[in-house]
């Protein structure tokens, strides 16, 4: 099993272009998420989804939008690049979405995104 | 007020220490509860988790849980230059969102 991958590892962007984060996972998992974090701030919650066809927002969504057409994939879109999205945006997987120990999350190794 | 408070240090201690990191949360509901470590440059993983009041012990490692005053502790015994990390502790909400502290930093020096 691969767990979570994420592309691309690196990326600058210039204000206002738009790009994808693309997240996959190969262990079947319902749950899946995206955070970023930022210096001193840990882990914020943007996007989730508790499956296919099902996505709901976390606590900093503006300026992204999520869709998860397949179980295994969870793409992040950029809209419009703003310096203030410069960050470390991690994708995470889980079995469920339930408070219980299988709430685990998987989390892909990160992409450091640049806007400048 | 943030549901999952930690103090972001840096933390520095020499080898061999003992480290006390610690979390408090404000939602009496909470019942159980994570502690995970991302090294420098990679995502985070699951170190421990324990469920209401108590100890649990893995090792080095030691998680805490106190309900009555909302704090939790991870200790680590003889402290590694390897345990050198950001230690996140993460609470699942009710929902089945994650919440996060906000991370230590820890920094053990040979």
């Amino acid at each position: 099993n691969a767990g979570v991958t994420q592309t691309p590892k690196f990326q600058v962007l210039k204000t206002g272009q738009s790009m994808t984060l693309q997240c996959a996972q190969d262990m079947n998992h319902e749950y899946m998420s995206w955070y970023r974090q930022d210096p001193g701030m840990g882990l914020r919650l943007i996007h989730y989804s508790v499956g296919a066809g099902i996505t709901d927002q976390g606590e900093v969504p503006n300026g992204y939008n999520v869709s998860r057409s397949t179980t295994e994939d969870f793409p992040l879109r950029l809209l419009s690049a703003a310096p203030s999205q410069t960050s470390v945006y991690f994708c995470a997987s889980s079995f469920s979405g339930a408070a219980a120990l299988n709430t685990e999350a998987f989390f892909g190794q990160g992409t450091r995104l640049t806007v400048v | 007020q943030k549901e999952v408070e930690q103090d972001p240090g840096p933390l520095s201690v020499p080898e061999g220490a003992i480290v006390s990191l610690n979390c408090t949360y404000s939602n009496s509901a909470f019942q159980y509860f994570m502690w995970y470590r991302q090294y420098s440059r990679k995502g985070p993983e699951l170190l421990m988790y324990t469920y209401s009041s108590g100890n649990k012990e893995d090792g080095r490692f030691t998680a805490q849980v106190d309900k009555s005053s909302k704090y939790i502790s991870l200790f680590i015994r003889d402290s590694q230059p390897s345990d050198s990390a950001t230690y996140l502790c993460a609470i699942p909400s009710n929902t089945g969102k994650l919440i996060f502290g906000q991370g230590t930093t820890l920094q053990v020096k040979p």
